[in-house]
């Protein structure tokens, strides 16, 4: 199947830091979906990209559809300690079955 | 909007009990509905799509008599972990996709319940 590659797999950083994590695929999708998972919680929707080349921001998060279609980005400026928990990048086969990346662990120390 | 609820949160029960599950679309239909498993730091392994009306299809691997899943409304759908083993406990987590066109930009987009942490003693 079809697989994401998510990187990096953790990140430690301190407070006011900004963030950068992205997914590559062999595959070629026409969505992209960031999401944000706290502990013991189900997955939040952070940003959806339905373009290649498209930049999206959600407050201080920002997002890129890659222009081949096989990547994504997201980055968080200015990080804050609620900024701790899981990230996801997640695509859609050609079935609508979401494919997840194995995720990215933050944590920031304040 | 697109809120999605679980429950129970949490359920403690001993091996051999069934366990149901239920999953909500609160203020948005959903024709279907996704149930995943999750283990400790581990991505989410999806184990079928519920699909309202219809039989569930189940991901390779996941025994479709173990994990009964059913799918009466747009707005509930169920999953029942049968004759529960220590081997089940997981986290479960369900989400739905809007009622919408395939054509719909949003189509894809699924969103996310709390999840149900289930223990089998």
């Amino acid at each position: 199947g079809q697989q994401l590659n998510q990187s990096p797999q953790s990140m430690f950083i301190q407070e006011g830091e900004d963030v950068s994590m992205n997914c590559t695929s062999s595959s070629i999708f026409n969505t992209w979906l960031w999401y944000k998972q706290d502990p013991g919680e189900g997955p939040v929707l952070l940003i959806a990209l339905y373009k290649a080349g498209e930049l999206t921001s959600n407050g201080r998060l920002t997002a890129q559809f890659g222009i081949t279609r096989k990547d994504s980005f997201l980055n968080i400026s200015a990080s804050i300690p609620s900024d701790v928990g899981i990230y996801f990048c997640a695509a859609p086969d050609k079935y609508s079955t979401l494919t997840f990346g194995k995720g990215t662990m933050l944590l920031v120390s304040p | 909007g697109a809120v999605v609820s679980q429950h129970p949160s949490r359920v403690i029960c001993k091996s051999g009990t069934s366990v149901k599950i239920e999953c909500r679309s609160l203020d948005f239909q959903a024709t279907t509905m996704f149930w995943y498993r999750q283990f400790p730091k581990k991505s989410l392994m999806l184990m079928a799509t519920s699909n309202e009306g219809s039989k569930a299809t189940y991901e390779q691997g996941v025994e479709k008599d173990k994990f009964l899943i059913n799918h009466a409304s747009l707005t509930l759908s169920t999953l029942t972990v049968t004759s529960a083993h220590p081997e089940d406990s997981s986290f479960y987590i369900c989400s739905a996709r809007e009622r919408t066109s395939g054509r719909a930009l949003r189509y894809n987009e699924q969103f996310f319940g709390p999840g149900t942490r289930l223990t089998v003693l």
